[in-house]
């Protein structure tokens, strides 16, 4: 089968560092990419990893090895506004079908 | 340029009645895509459209179907509803036929009774 793993949820404090892990088991891959989603609202792309290696966005990283199949959203300078979860998703085949993992609820407090 | 558009919003509908989404993709973007999100499955494709073609289809059962027009606007319309279609339905759209970054919309609502 295919499957995304990811944290249920992730704790931390303004102005700290947190990484939110995501491994996966696919057919086929074409790429990892993050999404980000507030309650009651539509997840909004933040990164996309085709090959291995870090993407850097302002504030977020992204990192992916295919040989482990395994990839990282990097969230620094923590901000309260960044509560929200975070959904690694795989793109298995051509086109703009992915297959999102169940999502890391993080929540940041001051 | 206007985002992911769909309508309605909120809806509720009963049991066994059939129900419409609509969606209009962002100007210029050709492929459309349909996401189920619920608490306890996440979310999870549905079909894909490129150029009015379906191009994949996720694992749902028959009752769930779409189109894509001639304009990139997508419908998606789900039969003989169940209590466990309440979700909210999201549609994406890329301006790639292989799009590493979809757009998505704010979604409909659905609650069956």
């Amino acid at each position: 089968g295919q499957s995304l793993e990811q944290p249920s949820e992730v704790t931390a404090v303004e102005g700290a560092i947190v990484q939110i892990n995501c491994t996966y088991q696919t057919s086929g891959f074409y790429g990892l990419s993050w999404y980000q989603q507030h309650d009651g609202g539509a997840p909004t792309f933040l990164s996309y990893n085709a090959l291995d290696g870090l993407e850097e966005t302002g504030r977020f990283s992204s990192f992916l090895s295919r040989s482990d199949s395994y990839g990282y959203l990097l969230l620094q300078e923590l901000q309260m506004k960044d509560s929200a979860s975070y959904f690694c998703a795989v793109s298995g085949q051509a086109g703009t079908a992915l297959i999102f993992g169940k999502g890391t609820t993080l929540s940041v407090s001051s | 340029k206007a985002g992911v558009t769909q309508t309605p919003r909120y809806l509720i509908k009963t049991r066994g009645q059939q129900v419409t989404l609509s969606c209009s993709p962002i100007s210029g973007h050709r492929s459309v895509s349909w996401y189920q999100q619920t608490p306890g499955q996440g979310l999870q494709f549905l079909f894909e459209y490129f150029s009015e073609t379906q191009r994949n289809k996720g694992n749902f059962p028959g009752r769930f179907s779409g189109r894509q027009f001639s304009n990139s606007r997508s419908e998606m319309n789900v039969s003989t509803l169940e209590l466990g279609d309440s979700a909210l339905y999201l549609c994406a759209s890329s301006e790639a036929s292989s799009g590493n970054t979809i757009y998505f919309g704010e979604g409909s609502w659905l609650t069956v009774v």
